[in-house]
């Protein structure tokens, strides 16, 4: 079965400074989506940005860019000039051939 | 984009009561549908997927005749929760991968938030 780690419960960052999020997961497919969704305190999921695994370009969206590694079977999530809106959770996810497996979470505050 | 509407947003029942939650995919059909259960301060937990006329496939130790599940048209899944108990509190959110050919996206609804007395 798919998994996927999040090795930081928690991180910090302050206003219009970089953070970048970790993430790592586990598959034998070849074909598959990445996607990072932010869950803020209303629990509506919000897609953040995705990733096509068949695609070496790292995705970007705006502010928010992926390290994807394919062989090492990395994605993280960095966030530029953040922003107060940006506190909130953070899953990591996987979408294969059947279903959309989460990491456990990473809960980013943002300073002011 | 597409749009997941999930009702109702909370609900709070006696223990013993059945209770149902809906989610409908409102301008797009949805052949697969996933329920995810999420307790507080904690990460997404797929309970099953749902597909349109077939059984839900479940989850290891998700118990599916707690958790029924009926997918009988392409823009409505619900999920049932018989016999409520306490412990079934939780934060239960309804996905549905988009059209075919799209993007592999899950779109969410607002989630249900469950209260068993």
């Amino acid at each position: 079965a798919q998994t996927v780690t999040q090795s930081q419960p928690e991180m910090s960052v302050q206003e219009a400074e970089t953070v970048t999020l970790s993430c790592t997961y586990d598959t034998s497919e070849s074909d598959y989506y990445l996607f990072w969704y932010k869950q803020p305190p209303s629990r509506q999921m919000i897609l953040v940005i995705r990733q096509e695994a068949y695609k070496q370009q790292n995705a970007t969206e705006n502010r928010f860019s992926v390290n994807f590694q394919k062989a090492a079977k990395s994605f993280s999530l960095k966030i530029s000039d953040s922003q107060l809106g940006d506190a909130a959770m953070y899953f990591c996810a996987y979408s294969g051939n059947n279903d959309m497996r989460f990491g456990a979470g990473t809960r980013l505050t943002v300073k002011p | 984009g597409a749009v997941v509407s999930q009702h109702p947003s909370w609900v709070i029942c006696k223990s013993g009561t059945s209770v149902k939650i809906e989610c409908r995919s409102l301008d797009f059909q949805a052949t697969t549908m996933f329920w995810y259960r999420q307790f507080p301060k904690q990460s997404l937990m797929l309970m099953a997927t749902s597909n349109e006329g077939s059984k839900a496939t479940y989850e290891q130790g998700v118990e599916k005749d707690k958790f029924l599940i009926n997918h009988a048209s392409l823009t409505l899944s619900t999920l049932t929760v018989t016999s409520a108990h306490p412990e079934d509190s939780s934060f239960y959110i309804c996905s549905a991968r988009g059209p075919p050919g799209g993007t592999g996206e899950l779109f969410f609804g607002e989630g249900s938030r469950l209260t068993v007395l």
